[in-house]
């Protein structure tokens, strides 16, 4: 069975500067993607970044940044000039290629960003 | 417009109670999905409809039934609660294909059984 995990349950990070989070999986498949999620206090999770584990280059959107190592199981989510609307709880997640059902999650990294 | 509508919001009922969670995705997706979210834990899987396929965690007690009624809707049926299914009760939505669709979700309900 795959799993996610976060070793990390709290991490704080000064406005503007940078915060790596952490996250390994375990998992059998050569074939899979891997998410970093964002729950604001809204609830609502939302997609951060998307890695396909066939893709070597780290995925990047804004100033999120991945670094992904398949070798590793290791896909840390870097946030470069945080912002306080950063703040939030980020979970990552695995899903093997061509399931419908099985977005296995961490349990979350509380990120505090400071004023 | 978050695309995924889940009502209520909040949700306060009596271990003897019924009460229906509601979920609407207007994303034009067909795959939805329910999941558990308690503090301190992974999001847990509890159903997915898929494709008109349902899917479920063994783990999930009976006392929630889900229901599937169109690709765009989903119900969790809940009855005779426990006060440990007190949660955060989040919906998704995702289109099933040949590549990756990443989950699209919702508010969620605060679920609080006394």
């Amino acid at each position: 069975a795959q799993t996610v995990t976060q070793s990390q349950p709290e991490m704080s990070v000064q406005e503007a500067e940078t915060v790596t989070l952490s996250c390994t999986y375990d998992t059998s498949e050569s074939d899979y993607y891997l998410f970093w999620y964002k729950q604001p206090p809204s609830r609502q999770m939302i997609l951060v970044i998307r890695q396909e584990a066939y893709k070597q280059q780290n995925a990047t959107e804004n100033r999120f940044s991945v670094n992904f190592q398949k070798a590793a199981k290791s896909f840390s989510l870097k946030i470069s000039d945080s912002q306080l609307g950063d703040a939030a709880m980020y979970f990552c997640a695995y899903r093997r290629s061509g399931s419908a059902r099985q977005l296995t999650f961490g349990s979350g990294t509380q990120l505090t960003v400071l004023p | 417009e978050t695309g995924v509508t889940q009502t209520p919001r909040h949700l306060v009922m009596g271990m003897t109670n019924k009460k229906s969670l509601k979920c609407e995705q207007h994303l034009g997706h067909n795959a939805m999905y329910w999941y558990k979210q308690s503090a301190k834990k992974p999001l847990e899987l509890m159903f997915v409809y898929s494709l008109e396929e349902r899917v479920e965690n063994n783990s999930v007690p009976s006392r929630f039934s889900p229901e599937c009624p169109n690709s765009s809707h989903l119900f969790l049926h809940l009855h005779t609660l426990q006060p440990e299914d007190s949660a955060l009760y989040l919906c998704a939505s995702s289109q099933v294909s040949a590549g990756y669709s990443p989950l699209h979700f919702g508010n969620g309900t605060r679920l609080t059984v006394t």
